[in-house]
């Protein structure tokens, strides 16, 4: 079946770096890829719908600018948490649309 | 907008019990229900799925049927084992393919 390839699985940064997330799509093209946060014990919210070759669509609350997406090609795309903070530790994970009912295997972000 | 709603957890069984996870869903048309199972410190798995009304997913001993009637997709299982601690979470997504709704997550607990 189709699989989405997530790196890195976990990564912990200093206040005020940047860290980007990657999401390939392994053996299939996804013109879209949705990105999504999860809080420890909490459920998994929608941040972002990133589309293939145009400008993603963030939800409401979701900073733009901090949660920079990037989807150059048809496999794949990237989240990157610029100047990341301590309440930006979370658990990120990308899943692919067109019908797809792959997630990536998610990364667990800790800013210290 | 369209919602999942899940009981909430944690659910402590003791192995070889009967489980039962209660979803209901409001959505507009006619979406596709999902189970994911989530174990400790990894991504989201495909449990199960349903796409139309009436239809009943199954896997590795779990199930779920599609009810329209009662906008319900209660996740079961006859005899749980202790590997099957993990946190299940219920959702949805319209038929255009977009992006999933998740519930709250329902943290399961299997005793030896």
């Amino acid at each position: 079946g189709a699989v989405v390839s997530q790196h890195p699985s976990w990564v912990i940064c200093k206040s005020g770096t940047s860290v980007k997330i990657e999401c390939r799509s392994l053996d299939f093209q996804a013109t879209t890829m949705f990105w999504y946060r999860q809080f420890p014990k909490q459920s998994l919210m929608l941040m972002a719908t990133s589309n293939e070759g145009s400008k993603a669509t963030y939800e409401q609350g979701v900073e733009k600018d901090k949660f920079l997406i990037n989807h150059a090609s048809l496999t794949l795309s990237t989240l990157t948490v610029t100047s990341a903070h301590p309440e930006d530790s979370s658990f990120y994970i990308c899943s692919a649309g067109g019908g797809q009912n792959t997630f990536g295997s998610g990364t667990r972000l800790t800013v210290v | 907008g369209d919602s999942v709603t899940q009981m909430e957890g944690p659910v402590t069984l003791s192995e070889e019990a009967f489980l039962t996870i209660n979803c209901t869903y409001t959505a507009t048309g006619y979406p596709s229900l999902f189970w994911y199972v989530q174990y400790p410190g990894e991504g989201l798995q495909l449990l199960l799925k349903a796409t139309k009304a009436d239809d009943k997913g199954s896997n590795k001993g779990f199930e779920a049927t599609y009810r329209k009637e009662t906008t319900s997709f209660h996740l079961e299982k006859g005899s749980v084992q202790v590997s099957d601690s993990a946190v299940y979470f219920c959702a949805l997504r319209d038929n255009y393919g977009q992006n999933f709704v998740f519930g709250p997550g329902t943290r399961l607990s299997v005793l030896p």
